[in-house]
């Protein structure tokens, strides 16, 4: 069971908007700006969305954005494209000085 | 541009050593604005943070692995180790070697899977 709390699958069509939430407590999310994102795609090497909550490093399209909300987290992905269509997972830095993960969120494109 | 590749055995016989490299090309591991760690994924199973390690040689350990993993680093060679002991079927995943900054993985290498079984 991991320690952060994502939804198993969300979906959306070609120029929607998603939001993928990540829950966790008050030893992680709540307690640090350490929240990441990663997309996961077959075949492909894992690639890093969003880092200290917000930030999106060179690269990475300002359709996806990053939130945070006491202990809970949030990708939001604009205008949905059909190559979004992937795994996605968040990360936080925990008070254990370990870094913990969600149980990914499978997003279809419709 | 920065790549990192996995490698190492693909099976492990159970209470053996599994032992990866992660070669790194396009950047330095002395470089001492990144640290550099490995996670893994067991088939079908979310992420766990399996630990990391400094350019100046500190580690840190995910301690639900009690204390069976080793990261290491070959300067010269550019190349960052994981040994996991004593492996039981628990241990088989996807294993990814990535580059950190702000406990995050900037950079990921594409994984290798290594199987635990007799």
């Amino acid at each position: 069971q991991s320690a952060l709390t994502q939804p198993a699958s969300v979906s959306g069509s070609p120029g929607q908007s998603i939001t993928i939430s990540c829950t966790g407590s008050s030893s992680d999310i709540a307690l640090y700006m350490f929240v990441s994102w990663y997309q996961f795609r077959p075949g492909k090497a894992p690639k890093m969305l969003i880092y200290d909550v917000t930030h999106r490093p060179s690269g990475i399209s300002n359709r996806f954005s990053g939130s945070k909300s006491d202990n809970t987290a949030s990708l939001t992905i604009s205008g949905l494209q059909t190559e979004d269509e992937a795994d996605y997972y968040c990360s936080s830095y925990s008070s254990s000085n370990t870094l913990v993960f969600g149980g990914g969120t499978k997003l279809t494109v419709l | 541009q920065l790549q990192l590749q996995e490698s190492g055995p693909g099976l492990v016989r159970p209470s053996e050593t599994l032992s990866l490299t992660c070669s790194i090309s396009g950047g330095s591991i002395s470089n001492s604005v990144y640290y550099w760690g490995w996670i893994r994924q067991p088939p079908g199973k979310g992420l766990e943070w399996i630990g990391d390690i400094y350019y100046s040689g500190n580690t840190n350990y995910n301690m639900s692995l009690k204390n069976r993993v080793i990261i290491s680093a070959d300067t010269p060679q550019n190349q960052v180790s994981l040994r996991v002991t004593s492996v039981t079927v628990a241990d088989t995943a996807v294993y990814f070697c990535a580059r950190f900054n702000s406990r995050a993985a900037f950079q990921w290498g594409p994984g290798t899977l290594v199987t635990v079984s007799s």
